[in-house]
């Protein structure tokens, strides 16, 4: 059975802190995609990787960075959070037209 | 980027009843796609579409790929409660990139 999981659950985090979001793949898949989750606006891109040491911005790249240092895990850095950044996070990878996510992160930036 | 127009916004209604959902977009895409959220879960593929026309049903759940290729929708017939969450269209463009709709909050009543 495919999986996609997520490091954790629910986090809350004080602004300014550096926030690490990782994500695991058990499928071999090449692309992983980070995307951010709010009311009224839908899934929004932020980043994606179609290979290991390979990043291209999404939609939404300002106050974010990625890194993907093995095929299986894609990791969503906020470099110094700040309270726009409280959202619900979601990982995805894919091999081909669909994406599978993982359960997702709530973050919280107070 | 590119946008999706899905209608409606949300839909309280009794269970037993059907329900429609549909999703527009300016431009010709090739492969449609429905996704369902849970409350609290990633998205979940419901649905791929990938000829102009096609019909595709997947237990109470029928989804069309209209002949224009700018639009889809998404019937669920007889509903129950476990229908519940929030119903995405997606557009698959280049480099497996996904384009969601904002989503159909979907409430049904016992």
């Amino acid at each position: 059975d495919v999986k996609v999981t997520q490091s954790s659950r629910y986090l809350v985090k004080r602004t300014g802190e550096k926030v690490f979001l990782e994500c695991v793949q058990d499928m071999d898949h090449e692309n992983m995609f980070w995307y951010r989750q709010d009311p009224g606006l839908g899934l929004r891109l932020i980043y994606f990787s179609y290979d290991v040491k390979m990043k291209e911005k999404g939609d939404i790249p300002e106050g974010y960075s990625v890194s993907r240092e093995k095929k299986e895990r894609f990791s969503l850095i906020l470099e110094s959070a700040s309270t726009n950044q409280t959202s619900m996070y979601l990982c995805a990878s894919s091999d081909r037209e669909w994406q599978y996510f993982g359960p997702g992160t709530r973050l919280t930036v107070t | 980027g590119q946008q999706l127009n899905q209608s409606p916004q949300s839909m309280f209604i009794q269970e037993g009843e059907d329900v429609s959902m549909n999703c527009t977009s300016s431009s010709i895409f090739n492969t449609w796609l429905w996704y369902k959220q849970d409350p609290g879960e990633g998205p979940v593929l419901l649905i791929a579409l990938y000829k102009a026309g096609e019909l595709t049903s997947n237990g109470r759940l029928t989804a069309q790929f209209g002949i224009t290729r700018k639009d889809s929708f998404l019937n669920i017939s007889a509903s129950i409660p476990s229908d519940v969450g929030i119903y995405f269209c997606a557009v698959a463009g280049s480099n497996y990139k996904l384009t969601f709709g904002k989503g159909t909050l979907l409430t049904v009543n016992p």
